[in-house]
Order: C-alpha cells, then structure tokens, then sequence
C-alpha cells in the first residue's frame, strides 16, 4: 500500500462547470476525511465517513458541495457549479477509527483552479 | 476544541536548533498535543504527539509543562529540507476527534 491518493492531482475547470476528485484511502483504514485548504491558510475540514456512512457533514462549505463512499472503500468528493472561490487544494485524509492520535495519513491533494 | 496559538513565521539557518512554541490555554484533561508538518503542495504529515512531560522520536521532541497550556516543539540541527509549515492540534483522541487545523507556523531555513 502506498498511502492515500488522489486523483486529479490538479484540475482546472471553467466556472459553472462540474468537478468530481477521488480519494483511495489507505487499504484497512475505515475513516476518511476531506479537508479544503486555501493559500496561507490550515487544511479546513469539510466532512468524514466510517466505512460508507457519512457522520459529519455540516462543515460541508455549500449545497454545491457532496461527497460519497458508496462501497467504504475510495470517496468522491464533487463541486457543482463551480465558482471562483472555489479555487483551493483539496486533501483527503485516512485512519483507523479504532487507532487514536497518530494514526491520521493524508494524500497530497487535488489541486483546483476555477477560472 | 482547544484553541491554539503559535507564530506565524519564524527563520532559522541550516545546522541550527529551532522551537516552536503552541499556547493552548484551554486544554482539557483529555486532550492531547499533536504536531504535524506540511510541504508545498503535499499534505500535512504527523511528526509527532505527546501528553506530558517529553516525548522524543526520530524528528523531533516535544517538550510540555506541567499545566500543559503550551508546547515546543523542537527540531534538532535543522537543514533545508526541514522549510515547511507546522501545525500544533490540540483535542481528544477518542472516537469522535476530527484534526482541526489553525494557520499553522511557516519555518524558512537559510543556508
């Protein structure tokens, strides 16, 4: 297992336009997380699965915004109708429920541009 | 969740020993400290995690006070490839804990 990845790692879309980034996890971990992280700021946290069941989305930053786990496996995370706004780094994030602390293994993200 | 603080910037050159310091005033009992480092464009990687006292690994120590209401975080001899932005995350590590992350601080280091 190499780590969590991401795909794309970098998308540019025109604005209004649909986005759909996927994350595959570390194999055995049963928690994802994605997090947007705009320049100069800290990863911020958008949502999070165990297995295929989401139990947080409210940070979840507009309606435009939904994420997905159908098989517990790999996420998707789309934007609808993009906007400029929406230009940031997307980070998706792993870990065993059941180990605490450190046990947290990001990907290196998709980059967006909206233009 | 524990509100944290740390600069937002700090300079070092190569070969040097560097501390961060994270003011966590309203750390909870069960709280602990986590510290995570961040590359351009890469995503944050953990460095290391403590409770009390010392905790050392292969990159770094983390020293904490007794009251636990502030951390250093210190890197030993740093060289260049130790530039990056590190993040303290204070919070319970139990079941429900989702890292939060503030500003974090941006290490420049100089040849």
């Amino acid at each position: 297992d190499t780590g969590v990845s991401q795909d794309p790692r970098h998308k540019i879309t025109k604005r209004g336009q649909n986005v759909t980034f996927r994350c595959d996890p570390i194999s055995e971990h049963n928690r994802l997380y994605w997090y947007r992280q705009t320049l100069g700021q800290g990863p911020e946290f958008l949502t999070y699965f165990q297995n295929e069941a989401q139990l947080e989305k409210s940070r979840l930053l507009s309606d435009r915004f939904s994420a997905e786990r159908p098989k517990g496996s790999f996420s998707t995370l789309e934007i609808q109708r993009t906007e400029q706004g929406d230009s940031a780094m997307y980070l998706c994030a792993s870990s065993l429920a059941e180990v605490r602390g450190d046990g947290y293994t990001f990907g290196s993200g998709t980059r967006l541009t909206v233009v | 969740l524990a509100k944290t603080t740390q600069p937002i910037s700090m300079d070092s050159y190569e070969g040097q020993e560097v501390n961060i310091t994270c003011s966590h005033n309203n750390i909870a009992t069960n709280d602990y400290i986590t510290w995570y480092q961040q590359f351009p464009s890469q995503g944050p990687r953990f460095i290391i995690q403590g409770y009390k006292t010392k905790v050392t690994n292969e990159v770094a120590s983390l020293f904490i006070p007794a009251d636990r209401k502030s951390s250093t975080l210190s890197l030993p001899r740093v060289s260049l490839s130790d530039t990056a932005v590190y993040y303290c995350l204070v919070g319970d590590r139990g079941g429900s804990y989702i890292p939060t992350f503030g500003r974090g601080t941006s290490l420049i280091v100089h040849p």
